[in-house]
């Protein structure tokens, strides 16, 4: 069975800060991994997904996450926070036991507050 | 290019009543995934349709069903409505194949509220 294990209910940093918000996956077989945004009353929005090829993805709004086997990892950094940044932010894994599409297995969410 | 869209936004409904929630697909995507998100219990997978058929379901009662039509747009039921059923409900299509590489479009969810 896959899960997700994102440290840190809560990640606070000031505008302009490093944002790093980590993720670590369980899974039997070689994973898929996602990176949504949710802002408030609104869906999920895709900000990066690794599908094993570079360990180094890049995605959108600044944001880019690193794929390390040997630490189960899929860490979200950004460089510069911005006030927009503030959101939920959610750790996915697919790729099931059966090698299928099934459903994302999500982490809990971490929710980024900038302070000015 | 119309995102994944559902219909209604918001629903208030009371212990015992049954539910359907719609959703339409990027035009295109063969799969339909079904989530629930409910305060404290994060997100969770319902259900995923492809092609007309139920693929997969996660850990949810049979009272939580669906279906897909052939346009692939797809309907949610739920019946005999608890108080913990209120939630958020997303829907997220994505293209077939792959074995889960394809990323899911979500789309806006749809509240309900039982009271």
């Amino acid at each position: 069975a896959q899960s997700v294990t994102q440290l840190g209910s809560h990640v606070s940093v000031s505008e302009g800060a490093l944002v790093l918000l980590r993720c670590n996956y369980s899974s039997s077989v070689p994973p898929y991994l996602f990176w949504y945004v949710q802002y408030p009353n609104q869906g999920l929005q895709l900000l990066l997904k690794y599908t094993s090829a570079a360990t180094l993805v890049k995605g959108i709004n600044g944001f880019e996450a690193e794929f390390k086997k040997s630490e189960t990892s899929f860490h979200l950094t950004k460089p510069s926070a911005h006030m927009s940044d503030a959101a939920e932010y959610f750790c996915a894994v697919s790729g099931g036991s059966g090698g299928g599409a099934d459903g994302l297995t999500f982490g809990k969410g971490t929710h980024l507050i900038i302070q000015p | 290019e119309a995102g994944v869209t559902q219909s209604p936004t918001h629903l208030i409904k009371t212990r015992g009543q049954q539910v359907t929630l719609r959703c339409s697909p990027i035009s295109g995507h063969t799969s339909v995934y079904w989530y629930q998100q409910a305060l404290g219990l994060g997100l969770q997978f319902l259900l995923w349709y492809d092609e007309g058929e139920e693929r997969n379901r996660g850990n949810f009662p049979p009272r939580f069903s669906g279906r897909q039509f052939p346009n692939y747009s797809s309907e949610l039921n739920v019946n005999a409505l608890e108080l913990e059923d209120s939630a958020l409900y997303l829907c997220a299509s994505s293209l077939p194949g792959s074995g889960g590489a394809n990323e899911q479009f979500f789309g806006p969810g749809t509240r309900l509220t039982v009271l």
